[in-house]
Formats: structure tokens, sequence, C-alpha cells
């Protein structure tokens, strides 16, 4: 069964930094791109980055670009987003998903920026 | 960037009956592998979303067949054939052929 548990959520001032992890089980996670998706309280889904399976490759939102950064660690099945400059617009529940389509998805961290 | 634009934004629905919702893209999105990735997705009060049909009409495993998708071109639809209480909650369609992916606004699907 395929599991992704994302964890670091938490209440940070804004400016500030987290790191955020989505560990991940129930399938071969080197073979699978990865991807970050949030939603901002009551609000709809807005993709955030995605990582090539090898992390050779990465793309971001506008909105995170220069911000945020991706990576992964495969040896651990471990999936990071880094959020640097946050801004109470960074303030949403971010899920992590398998590959490019979101095919699985994990239940969410919540990062408040306040 | 593509944007999706999903009506209706709310969806009163009753058991049993027929349920459909629209997904209309500003562009063609079709992947230089000849594949549209046009996905659907259930979000259901509380929880994470879950994805229902990949590339415009396949369903996910696991997933009712009273759901299917449709379209090409900019058109897309979400049906489910016969609305039950369970499928209760907002559904979204996505696209992953050009970045940024890029999601519709969502439409709540209710029970009249």
């Amino acid at each position: 069964e395929v599991q992704l548990l994302e964890s670091g959520g938490a209440l940070v001032r804004p400016g500030g930094s987290l790191r955020l992890s989505c560990a991940a089980s129930g399938f071969t996670f080197s073979d699978y791109a990865m991807t970050w998706v949030r939603q901002a309280p009551g609000k709809g889904l807005e993709w955030v980055s995605t990582i090539s399976h090898n992390g050779g490759g990465t793309n971001y939102a506008d909105s995170v670009k220069g911000r945020f950064f991706i990576s992964r660690d495969n040896s651990k099945n471990t999936l990071f987003l880094q959020m640097n400059t946050l801004t109470p617009a960074d303030t949403a529940v971010y899920y992590c998903a398998a590959n490019w389509h979101c095919d699985y998805w994990g239940q969410g961290a919540l990062v408040t920026v306040s | 960037d593509v944007v999706l634009t999903q009506s209706p934004l709310s969806q009163p629905a009753t058991l049993g009956q027929p349920a459909s919702i629209s997904c209309r893209s500003s562009e063609i999105f079709v992947h230089s592998n000849g594949d549209t990735y046009l996905n659907w997705f259930q979000q259901r009060p509380g929880q994470s979303p879950r994805r229902l049909i990949y590339k415009v009409s396949n369903r996910d495993s696991g997933v009712p067949d009273r759901f299917s998708g449709s379209g090409s071109g900019t058109d897309f639809t979400l049906k489910i054939s016969r609305v039950e209480a369970e499928d209760v909650g907002v559904y979204y369609c996505m696209q992953s052929t050009h970045w940024p992916h890029t999601f519709g606004q969502g439409t709540k699907l209710e029970i009249k």
C-alpha cells in the first residue's frame, strides 16, 4: 500500500524558513517523480513544485520560485521542500503527491505564517 | 499558463441521479507523446485529495465505475452516473502536460 507521510509543518514568523519532509513507502520511490501541492485555508489546490525521479529536474510555480527548493533523498525514500522568506500568503496545507500526475497523496502538513 | 475553468462551481445533486462537471481549458494541452494529461480529483470533507481519472478517461484503481471522464481539445467532463452520498465533496480538474501544472477552481458537489 502506498503511503506518503508529511512532517515539519509549524507556525513560523514572516520572513522565516521551514523544511517539510515526506516519507514514502509502498512503491519504488526512486522510479517516481514527486510533487508538492498546497491548499490555503478554504481555498482550492495550487501546484507548487515537481522533481524528477533522480532529482535532475525541478519545476516551480512562479509564486514560490527563488524562495522554495524541492529535493529528495532516494536512499531514504524521502522528499523535501525547503521554504524560505515565508509570507502569510504561504499559509496552507502542503501535500506531497507521487508522480507528475499526483497519483497518490499524503495527509498534508499545515504551515502557518503569522 | 493553461487556465482551467470549471462549471458549475456548485453542483446540487439528487441521490441516484446523474451529475456532471465541466472543465474548459484556455488552450489545447497535448503532450509531445500524444497524450493529454487531464486528471480529475475528489476531495471529501476533511480529507486529502484522491485521483479518480487520469489522461482524460482512465479510471484509477478502486474508483467506482459510476465515475467516467471524457473530452478532448479544450472541453472535458467528469460524469457520475448515479450520485451516492459518499460522493459529496469538491472535485478538481488538473492538467499535468505543460509547466506550470494547473488546477481548476473546484466544483462543490452536495446533495439536494
